[in-house]
């Protein structure tokens, strides 16, 4: 067991470019969530893969991100056109069955 | 999903028990109690989950009350490292977690 391992740890980008985040879950883990946490409140749920297909979006995820999995395996979160509010850390998670989440130690965005 | 109510912040002193408190009052029969914490800069670490009667790891014990309203998270003999935001969520085990919210936690300061 690696751990869920995030790429990378620190991200500063200018308000509308795109950028791109990876995520590799636990090896056997078919489930795969991604959430956003900003300063001072806990993680706020995105995403949730179960092996390659997108089962779930929030509300929170407008059309300018995109998250894929292709294979079932690693994960990708793109955001395009960035603006200053995406500025937070990114967090991946993974779980197999009816496991406890394993979380990576996140990605974080800073849009000047 | 049942929301959770945590206090804002605890303090604990070094060596001695942290009791955590959760609020979980519109908990459904099906849903667990799991509890995270959170330490700077990292992602969310898996504690201790359960359903209805109380449970024990390496790491905590978990007290959850008969009428599943409310539960104690327990640190038996706090540490300097147990220093964290603590997250009370209860969820599906089946696979609830894209309704979770984590809510703002409570966050327990060990002072030696």
């Amino acid at each position: 067991d690696t751990g869920v391992s995030q790429n990378p740890r620190h991200k500063i980008t200018k308000r509308g470019q795109n950028v791109t985040f990876r995520c590799d879950p636990i090896s056997e883990h078919n489930r795969l969530y991604w959430y956003r946490q900003t300063l001072g409140q806990g993680p706020e749920f995105l995403t949730y893969f179960q092996n390659e297909a997108q089962l779930e979006k929030s509300r929170l995820l407008s059309d300018r991100f995109s998250a894929e999995r292709p294979k079932g395996s690693f994960s990708t979160l793109e955001i395009q056109r960035t603006e200053q509010g995406d500025s937070a850390m990114y967090l991946c998670a993974s779980r197999a069955g009816v496991s406890p989440l394993h979380f990576g130690n996140g990605t974080r965005l800073t849009v000047t | 999903d049942a929301k959770t109510t945590q206090p804002p912040s605890m303090d604990c002193a070094e060596g001695r028990a942290a009791n955590l408190p959760c609020n979980h009052s519109t908990i459904s029969g099906n849903e667990y109690v799991y509890w995270y914490r959170q330490i700077h800069s990292q992602g969310p670490q898996y504690i201790i989950h359960g359903l209805k009667n109380n449970e024990t790891n390496e790491m905590a014990s978990l007290i959850i009350t008969e009428d599943r309203k409310s539960s104690t998270l327990i640190l038996p003999h706090a540490t300097l490292r147990d220093t964290a935001v603590y997250y009370c969520i209860v969820v599906l085990n089946s696979g609830g977690y894209q309704k979770v919210t984590f809510g703002t936690g409570t966050k327990l300061q060990v002072i030696p």
